[in-house]
């Protein structure tokens, strides 16, 4: 089955700064990446997503890089925010059904 | 508009015992996902219900069952409850089964079986 490593697990930055936060995964198959910001107590949220025929997708300050030849993905959010807070995960999905396979998360901390 | 509702929010339970978790999907959505969320993990996918058959199902065993109704309203249901249950369980709601279909989470049952 589908496996999805997330890096880093604990990311803190300074407030303005960018964070990365970079996924692995083995199935060639994957087709569908989307991102998840989870708070504390909250349910995820989808933040952004993006389809294997894209290789980039942007939206305000979040933007997501897809290489599938290396099957990785990154999230990177630009000029962060303390709101910006959070557990954020990645998942994969392939065309073989709707179930999402999701990494182990990273928390970031925005530091004011 | 009624995003993806779960009750009940928080649950006790001992081992051996049995619980129900409900969930009710976004206006227009007709498929339901469920997930388990232990502490400081991702989420992972236990069944999604569609036509209200189990349409896949991942890596848990028989003790956890479920059942989606008519108005796509969906049940949780894990028996004989053992102590590594405790986690938190989210419900996911999709427009459809399809692989094009975001996947929109409620905010969760925390379950805690002792």
């Amino acid at each position: 089955g589908e496996n999805v490593e997330q890096h880093p697990s604990t990311l803190s930055v300074q407030e303005g700064d960018s964070a990365v936060i970079k996924c692995t995964y083995s199935d060639s198959a994957s087709n569908y990446f989307p991102w998840y910001k989870q708070e504390l107590g909250k349910r995820p949220q989808l933040i952004i997503d993006i389809r294997s025929n894209v290789g980039e997708k942007k939206d305000q300050r979040i933007a997501v890089t897809l290489n599938k030849t290396a099957k990785h993905f990154s999230l990177h959010i630009t000029e962060t925010q303390p709101e910006d807070s959070a557990v954020y995960f990645c998942a994969t999905r392939n065309n073989a059904g709707n179930m999402l396979t999701f990494g182990g998360g990273t928390r970031l901390m925005v530091k004011p | 508009d009624a995003g993806v509702t779960q009750s009940p929010t928080h649950l006790i339970k001992t081992r051996g015992q049995q619980v129900t978790l409900r969930c009710s999907p976004k206006s227009g959505h007709d498929t339901v996902s469920w997930y388990q969320q232990a502490l400081g993990q991702g989420p992972q996918f236990i069944f999604q219900y569609y036509e209200e058959e189990e349409r896949q199902r991942g890596n848990f065993p028989d003790r956890f069952s479920g059942h989606q109704f008519p108005n796509y309203s969906s049940e949780l249901n894990v028996n004989a409850l053992l102590l590594g249950d405790s986690a938190l369980y989210l419900c996911a709601s999709s427009p459809g089964p399809g692989f094009t279909d975001t996947q929109y989470f409620g905010p969760g049952t925390r379950l805690t079986v002792l």
